[in-house]
């Protein structure tokens, strides 16, 4: 079992370029959630999915859009990329959306904005 | 609003020391509670966590934390360290009612613990 997987591992981008990160998993989880890690600030939630179809904002959303059109996946979109979200973005799984449930983590994305 | 407090940017102790990490949290109720560690390069690993009865509870790696209510604490201790214990250690806290659903989690900003020889 590969457990949460995320592509690419790096990217630089320029200012105003898009791109895609995906997040796959194999543990037949229900929930999925996007988060970005910035030196100082912890983590921080931007989007979330409780289910196949469904997707739901979370605290820092702006400039990012996603889509769960599989149950296994994730993508997190930036249509227009600006230096402000460079910063590593981080996967994670759950079971269930309960509140004590654990959260598994993929491995991270590092992505640069010029 | 929940929050999570990690007073400590960074600490340094020696190898065979014994370790204590803080963290306070700020919340209406019972609160769940976990500490994820991040070793360099890698995602957040569960070293354990607390959501009912005892205050005392035990993770992997020979980790453990203590629920105080009266303090509103969280800290996290270990007995002796491992140099393989320097990493990144977070404090979360679930957060319910965020957006009408439940089961978010809000992160303190970390404790970076680095180990002496």
């Amino acid at each position: 079992n590969a457990g949460v997987t995320q592509t690419p591992k790096f990217r630089v981008l320029k200012t105003g370029q898009s791109m895609t990160l995906l997040c796959a998993q194999d543990m037949n989880h229900e929930y999925m959630y996007w988060y970005r890690q910035d030196p100082g600030m912890g983590l921080r939630l931007i989007h979330y999915s409780v289910g196949e179809g469904t997707t739901a904002k979370g605290e820092v959303p702006d400039g990012y859009n996603v889509s769960r059109l599989k149950k296994q996946n994730f993508l997190l979109g930036l249509e227009s990329a600006a230096p402000s979200q460079t910063s590593v973005y981080f996967c994670a799984t759950a079971i269930r959306l309960a509140t004590a449930d654990t959260q598994y983590f993929g491995p991270g994305t590092r992505l640069t904005v010029l | 609003a929940q929050s999570v407090t990690q007073p400590d940017i960074h600490i340094t102790v020696s190898e065979g020391a014994s370790l204590e990490l803080r963290c306070n949290y700020s919340y209406g109720a019972t609160p769940y509670l976990f500490w994820y560690v991040q070793s360099p390069g890698q995602g957040l690993q569960l070293l354990l966590k607390y959501f009912s009865g005892d205050t005392l509870v035990q993770g992997i790696k020979g980790f453990e934390a203590e629920f105080k209510r009266s303090q509103s604490s969280f800290n996290l201790r270990k007995p002796s360290v491992h140099w393989s214990d320097a990493a990144e250690y977070f404090c979360a806290v679930g957060k319910t009612n965020y957006g009408g659903s439940q089961g978010n989690l809000i992160f303190g900003k970390g404790t970076k613990l680095s180990v002496k020889p």
